[in-house]
């Protein structure tokens, strides 16, 4: 029974595009997270949901569009993808924000054409 | 702000020698202290973490950090490496206040026989 799943775990798709990510815990959390790895394995913070509100909002176009309808979800929606959003997305969960351990998704590896 | 700076993007052992990835943070509160480790084409899992209780910290597969504050660092030690522990390190660090993880660059761990 995965904790933290994510789907699809890989995405092809080309340039102008638009893509959704789904995620989903099952741990009872309070707090879900975005966050994108890119080629160099850097891994970097995108969106924070505390209880279905945003409360971290990172640098990042505002072609991204997270969507939480419940705490146990967060979606993450892309518009008019481009080359450079090719990377592995991880979605994440923990008891509460930045006060415990995150427990990550198997990630999204996601290819642009 | 926090950050952390690992130590070496890349360390290479021998089977059966000890392992030494570095990680240093910065925090201007006590901080919540994590290493994660990631395996080719999956998610990250949690080895260990440090959250104010003992500055030794011992984790899953035999790997442990030690907590120094007067060093503002946060090493992970395995004193004797095996061929399955190849793979990428990540040392994270939260303040506690409402943030979310903030991850080092990775250290890549290989191992020869």
């Amino acid at each position: 029974d995965t904790a933290v799943s994510q789907t699809p775990k890989y995405l092809v798709t080309q340039m102008g595009n638009d893509k959704s990510i789904k995620c989903e815990q099952n741990l009872g959390h309070d707090t879900m997270y975005w966050y994108k790895q890119d080629s160099k394995k850097f891994l970097k913070i995108m969106f924070s949901y505390n209880n279905k509100e945003l409360i971290i909002n990172e640098t990042v176009p505002n072609r991204f569009s997270p969507k939480s309808p419940d705490k146990a979800h967060l979606n993450l929606h892309i518009n008019s993808l481009e080359l450079g959003d090719s990377a592995v997305y991880f979605c994440a969960s923990s008891h509460r924000a930045g006060q415990g351990e995150a427990f990550f998704g198997q990630g999204t590896r996601l290819t642009v054409v | 702000a926090q950050s952390v700076t690992q130590l070496g993007s890349h360390v290479s052992v021998s089977e059966g020698a000890l392992v030494l990835l570095r990680c240093n943070y910065s925090s201007s509160v006590p901080p919540y202290l994590f290493w994660y480790v990631q395996y080719p084409n999956q998610g990250l899992q949690l080895l260990l973490k440090y959250t104010s209780a003992a500055t030794l910290v011992k984790g899953i597969n035999g790997f442990e950090a030690e907590f120094k504050k007067s060093e503002t660092s946060f090493h992970l030690t395995k004193p004797s490496a095996h061929m399955s522990d190849a793979a990428e390190y990540f040392c994270a660090v939260s303040d506690g206040t409402g943030t979310a993880l903030i991850f080092g660059k990775g250290t890549t761990l290989s191992v020869s026989s």
